[in-house]
């Protein structure tokens, strides 16, 4: 157990909608981490925050978005999702900007 | 741009016998390596890393060997078990960036 707890852990839904993963970090790591693994592409970084602020971006679409709150947990959002967003999307937590990256189970997205 | 790569996608191994996994990288101002290591339906779990201003680092069973002149980076598992059966990554970061760039994985499958 990595410490990262993502829900929920599967989710199926149709084109055009929008949801919400959650992630929250281990206890006191302050940089989450967005990942998203396709089966053609392996594991794709799409965004990291740290204590609140976005510090690195990767290749998150426009229809993507994501925050970190306060109490450090984050949410990566997706919108008018298409066929092609099913994946698992990986969220990660380190207590540094640059520390070693502690994975959570992922959330499956299955877009019908 | 950056890339890390792999040479064989999947890897066969005799229970018992070593394994060795290979990583190619092309971004030169990469200086932290990470091999993961993903068995199905689980998140990524760290195994080792290593700096650049190193060529060899060792772990229990896992050693991981850096050539910086032909930017390659392998994972040697000694006397592989059943439960080294999973995908592998090997992953780069640059010196002065947060993310993590991924390799395409490597499945090792564990004969008995």
């Amino acid at each position: 157990d990595s410490g990262v707890t993502q829900t929920p852990k599967h989710l199926i839904t149709a084109t055009g909608q929008r949801v919400t993963l959650r992630c929250s970090p281990r206890s006191g790591d302050l940089s989450v981490y967005w990942y998203q693994q396709s089966l053609d592409q392996g594991l794709q970084f799409l965004i990291q925050y740290y204590n609140g602020e976005e510090r690195a971006k990767g290749n998150i679409l426009e229809r993507f978005s994501a925050q970190q709150f306060p109490d450090l947990h984050s949410e990566l959002n997706l919108s008018s999702l298409e066929l092609g967003d099913s994946a698992l999307y990986f969220c990660a937590s380190s207590g540094t900007e640059t520390g070693e990256l502690f994975f959570g189970e992922g959330s499956r997205l299955t877009v019908l | 741009g950056e890339s890390v790569g792999l040479h064989l996608p999947t890897l066969s191994v005799q229970e018992g016998d070593n394994s060795i996994i290979n990583c190619a990288y092309s971004n030169s101002a990469s200086d932290y390596f990470i091999w993961y290591k993903q068995e199905s339906g689980k998140g990524p779990q760290f195994i080792i890393d290593i700096r650049s201003n190193m060529d060899k680092r060792q772990g229990q069973r896992v050693t991981v060997l850096l050539n910086k002149t032909v930017k390659h980076l392998s994972l040697q598992i000694a006397a592989t078990q059943p439960g080294d059966s999973a995908v592998y990554f090997c992953a780069e970061r640059e010196a002065a960036g947060n993310k993590l760039t991924f390799g395409g994985g490597t499945r090792v499958l564990v004969k008995p």
